[in-house]
């Protein structure tokens, strides 16, 4: 069953700090991961996407890392601000079928205090 | 920032009423679909559209149903809104190309009584 499993569900830490949030997934065949930001309230935001030959995307603060035989996935987050609070949401998607099958993991829900 | 636009932001009906979720882009692009989310849970794919006159049902079962009659408007329809229509709505879009970043409206949270 394809699946994707984030860890952890929440995570605080202080402004300032970094994190590394982490998503394991099950998609076969696989096309590409994306790491999406999403505001309480709001539509999720792309950060990154990754092919199966890549093993690292920066953006900014955001740096993603994908480890295709082990089928894991990390986001680091550097020097954390307060915007930073949000659930990231990754995103797998497979070569299986035309419409670029999606599958979403639950999230991790991220806040930062000052 | 997505040029892609959902209204009404938020919606507090009664059950029995019928409903209309708009959700339009300029981008141009083919591909739409609409979300399920409900707190701290995963979005489900209910709806999609490949292009104008398309439309297809996706993985969760939904009582919705949509329409594509132009590239840029995609709405969804309850007929009759019930209490387990309660959710966030989000409408997204992508290009043509099937591995193309999908871009995501700001959602309508639905609140039913």
């Amino acid at each position: 069953k394809n699946q994707v499993e984030q860890s952890p569900q929440s995570l605080i830490i202080l402004e300032g700090k970094n994190c590394t949030l982490q998503c394991n997934y099950t998609v076969s065949p696989f096309s590409n991961l994306r790491w999406y930001k999403q505001d309480t309230g709001r539509g999720p935001v792309s950060l990154t996407i990754m092919t199966f030959s890549e093993n690292t995307k920066s953006n900014g603060r955001y740096t993603a890392t994908l480890d295709a035989d082990t089928k894991q996935s990390s986001l680091h987050i550097t020097a954390s601000q307060l915007s930073d609070s949000a659930s990231y949401i990754c995103v797998v998607s497979d070569r299986g079928s035309t419409l670029g099958r999606l599958y979403f993991g639950r999230g991790t829900q991220l806040t930062v205090w000052p | 920032e997505a040029d892609i636009y959902q209204t009404p932001r938020y919606l507090v009906i009664g059950t029995g009423k019928k409903i209309t979720l708009e959700c339009s882009q300029t981008m141009g692009h083919d591909k739409m679909y609409w979300y399920q989310q409900d707190p701290g849970m995963e979005l489900h794919l209910i709806h999609y559209s490949y292009g104008v006159n398309s439309t297809e049902k996706g993985d969760l079962s939904s009582e919705s149903t949509v329409s594509r009659i132009r590239t840029e408007h995609f709405p969804l329809t309850l007929e009759s809104a019930r209490p387990s229509h309660t959710s966030q709505y989000l409408c997204a879009s992508s290009r043509d190309t099937d591995q193309e970043t999908q871009y995501f409206g700001p959602g309508t949270r639905l609140l039913v009584l």
